[in-house]
Formats: C-alpha cells, structure tokens, sequence
C-alpha cells in the first residue's frame, strides 16, 4: 500500500515553463488537495477535488490548473511558471471526517 | 472564516523538558482539529486529532484537549527525546474537507 506519491521529488525550471506534478494515491479516497508551503506560511490550499470529474479553488489558486479524471490521480498543472511559485508542494487525500494521507512532497525552484 | 494561530517558533528544550505549543482556532460551528509533524526533508504526518468538544487526542506521548470554550488545541508532551525535533502544525477542518493550518512551529531537542 504507497499511499500518497508525488513525482517529481525535485525540479528546477526556467521562467515561463510548464509542467505538471504528478500525484496519486492508492486508498481509493475520494477527497485529494493540493496545498504549497512557504517559509513563515505554513500549508496554503490550491486546489482541491471532491471526486472524479469534481475541482474547486482554494485558497491560492491563480497560476495553476487541476483535473481529475480519474479516483486515483490529481496533477497540478504550472502554465507558465514565475519565481513566486518557488515553493514545497504537498498532495494529500482523505476518505472524509479522518486525518488526511500526504505526499512527501515536490521541491520546485523557479529561476 | 477559519483560522489557526500557532505560538511562534523555533522552540528549544533540553532532552526530558516538557513541551507545550499552543494553538488557538478561530471558526464557526464545530470543527475537527488536527496535529500534524513535519520531519526534515518529510512529508507531514498524522500526530492526533479530536473531531468534538473535549477530546482528547493522543499518540507517542504527545496529547491534546479540544477546548471549546478557550477555542484551543494545545499540544503537550511529558518529556520530549531528541527524536522529537521536527516542526509541528496546527489545523482544522470545518465543514467539508479542506484542512486550515497554523504557520507551524519548529522545536529543537538537544541532548
């Protein structure tokens, strides 16, 4: 049983790149979230999912996109990443009223 | 809206001091409140949680009251071990499942 993954552990890019950091969890949760963390910031929501089909913004949501096509996937798309998205994130999920599984995480450095 | 606010760090204890971090909630209705540990280069973990009005969450020595009336979530350990060092949030969750986090604490634990 993995749990949470989230691939990649690291990545650098350049300024107005793209990419997608992959999250997947094995549990069969239908609640999955994205959050980053910040020095002095603690956790701040992205994005959050509800179920297959089902997105909604958080609390930091400009500059990125999620789908959820299926139960067990949520990427987070960067359409255009800026050095203000230099940051840790963390991928969680949870079957409902119980204590969220989280990912060990993606450090992603904007330059 | 929901809000956590967490005592500030970084906190440092000698090995067998004892440890509290205080946290204060802000929210309507009746949240559930969260312990989280973040060890270095880690994801963050389940510490305990209480979902009602005098709970008692507990797990490896560490406790925590839900005190409605005081709307706070202290974490309390007896004797800290150097094992112990890692950064700790504070969350909740109200109504639906995006989880609220403190901005964290650090504690240090030197032998």
């Amino acid at each position: 049983n993995a749990g949470v993954t989230q691939t990649p552990k690291f990545q650098v890019l350049k300024t107005g790149q793209s990419m997608t950091l992959q999250c997947a969890q094995d549990m069969n949760h239908e609640y999955m979230s994205w959050y980053r963390q910040d020095p002095g910031m603690g956790l701040r929501l992205i994005h959050y999912s509800v179920g297959a089909g089902i997105t909604d913004q958080g609390e930091v949501p400009n500059g990125y996109n999620v789908s959820r096509s299926t139960t067990e996937d949520f990427p987070l798309r960067l359409l255009s990443a800026a050095p203000s998205q230099t940051s840790v994130y963390f991928c969680a999920s949870t079957p409902g009223n119980y204590g969220y599984t989280f990912g060990s995480g993606t450090r992603l450095t904007v330059v | 809206g929901n809000s956590v606010t967490q005592m500030e760090g970084p906190v440092t204890l000698s090995e067998e001091a004892f440890l509290t971090i205080n946290c204060t909630y802000t929210a309507t209705g009746y949240p559930s409140l969260f312990w989280y540990v973040q060890y270095p280069g880690e994801g963050l973990q389940l510490l305990l949680k209480a979902t009602k009005a005098d709970d008692k969450g507990s797990n490896k020595g560490f406790e925590a009251t839900y005190r409605k009336e005081t709307t706070s979530f202290h974490l309390e350990k007896g004797s800290v071990q150097v094992s112990d060092s890692a950064v700790y949030f504070c969350a909740l969750k109200n109504s639906g499942y995006a989880l609220n986090f403190g901005k964290g604490t650090s504690l240090l634990v030197t032998p």
